[in-house]
């Protein structure tokens, strides 16, 4: 029920590609879903949030695409580049519970050609 | 502070010792949380610290594992008599956010430190 599945594992897209990134979930409690980035050595770092009533969220090159009957959210990297290599998490939370606490995918490596 | 602080980077230790990781929250945060990530694993939730209510310890792996926060900011995690099993990075998070507040506001958003590497041999 708590639980937050991410695939792939891994992606590698050339520059300029699209890299798209799937989570699906199970608890219908949640309510607030972000991603976060994570390059080595540093901590994660929040990317993009949406909320379960929109179904699109766009910030840049960076879009969240939210499915609320299948339980399953995407994230989109747009003309991705070299600088956005790095290891994505997708994360979710309800509320209703001890406050922000998140519930992490297994996170997705992602690297960018040149 | 402008960030999360978390020290020491890098431990390692013998099998069997007793370690204590510290995490210096973002100066006026209530929230605090603590996270493991394994090697190329995901953000285990570990507990979370609310302003001056019962924590969260329902992450807590074992009863080798505790966490204290005092005053209400700096926290430290103590794992007691490690286990290899218990290498990992520890993440600490802050953030303003109180139960109810706007989802999308910042009040929801954590902040990591770097983390604490631990490696227990």
């Amino acid at each position: 029920q708590q639980q937050v599945k991410q695939s792939p594992q891994s992606l590698i897209v050339q520059k300029g590609g699209i890299s798209i990134i799937n989570c699906a979930y199970e608890n219908t409690a949640f309510d607030y879903f972000p991603w976060y980035q994570q390059f080595p050595g540093k901590g994660p770092a929040l990317l993009i949030a949406i909320r379960p009533d929109v179904s699109e969220k766009k910030e840049g090159r960076f879009t969240i695409s939210f499915n609320k009957s299948a339980k399953q959210f995407s994230l989109h990297i747009m003309d991705s580049q070299p600088g956005d290599s790095a290891t994505y998490f997708c994360a979710a939370s309800n509320r209703g519970t001890s406050g922000s606490r998140l519930t992490f995918g297994e996170g997705t490596q992602l690297t960018v050609n040149p | 502070g402008a960030g999360v602080s978390q020290s020491p980077s890098n431990k390692v230790t013998e099998k069997g010792k007793d370690v204590e990781l510290r995490c210096d929250p973002i100066s006026g945060h209530t929230a605090l949380y603590w996270y493991r990530q394994s090697l190329g694993q995901g953000l285990e939730f570990l507990i979370y610290f609310q302003g001056n209510s019962a924590p969260d310890k329902s992450g807590l792996p074992s009863d080798r594992f505790s966490a204290e926060r005092t005053g209400g900011s700096v926290s430290t995690l103590t794992i007691q008599r490690t286990q290899q099993e218990d290498s990992a990075v520890y993440l600490c998070a802050s953030s303003r956010g109180r139960l109810g507040q706007g989802i999308l506001s910042g009040a929801n958003v954590l902040t990591f430190g770097a983390g604490s590497r631990l490696t227990v041999l």
